[in-house]
């Protein structure tokens, strides 16, 4: 079966700019959970989504959001880029909530120049 | 705050030989903790995982070991193998939040042939 997609695979922007990132869960998962890598960093949770309501947030400002579909689609978008934007985001998904049956897709790597 | 510390971030080990990574973390609610394997330009995959219930789980070449009155867990690789060369995430959650996942920084373990 299709894993999880997410689209675009590499992104260049520039500060100031928004970005809107999309992630396709693998088909029956309901749960998408989004992530922010950086060097030295680990990864950091952005936001979980369930049915499309959300049901838990990291520690990023206002200017990170998101959103689920009624199909479990999902999208991230961050305005007025930074500089210290600049990551690999990775989306999961899972069939349920918990921490069991997370799929990772391959990421967006997002530049802002 | 990190929660989850990976103070190794890199380990080299010969073929063949033991691989250990260390994994401590300071939320004591944590009750579910997991290893991930990623490499360069894919997502993370899940490795293996551990309940707070059980002090080890097994899984093939792949052993965790936790131990939680030290709110510490390792990961055992024998042997270790050319294409375990990756960098290893340890996760950590709790179900009084939701499962939301926290990672550590990640290790790179680069086995030598």
């Amino acid at each position: 079966k299709a894993g999880v997609t997410q689209t675009p695979r590499y992104l260049i922007k520039t500060r100031g700019q928004q970005v809107t990132l999309s992630c396709s869960p693998i088909s029956g998962h309901r749960s998408v959970s989004w992530y922010q890598q950086t060097p030295g960093q680990g990864l950091q949770f952005l936001f979980e989504y369930f049915s499309e309501t959300q049901r838990n947030k990291g520690n990023f400002p206002g200017r990170f959001s998101g959103r689920q579909f009624s199909n479990s689609r999902s999208e991230m978008n961050v305005s007025t880029l930074e500089l210290g934007d600049s990551a690999l985001y990775l989306c999961a998904s899972s069939p349920t909530q918990g921490p069991a049956g997370y799929t990772f897709g391959s990421g967006t790597r997002l530049t802002v120049v | 705050d990190q929660q989850v510390k990976q103070n190794s971030p890199s380990l080299s080990v010969q073929e063949g030989r033991i691989s250990i990574l260390n994994c401590d973390y300071t939320n004591s609610m944590f009750d579910y903790f997991l290893w991930y394997k990623k490499y360069p330009a894919e997502g993370p995959t899940f490795l293996i995982s551990i309940s707070s219930i059980k002090d080890k789980n097994e899984d093939g070449r792949f052993t965790v070991f936790l131990n939680k009155s030290a709110k510490h867990l390792s990961l055992h690789i024998v042997p270790s193998q050319p294409g375990d060369s990756a960098v290893y995430f340890c996760a950590a959650s709790a179900r009084s939040n939701d499962y939301k996942l926290s990672f550590g920084a990640g290790t790179t373990v680069t086995v030598r042939a």
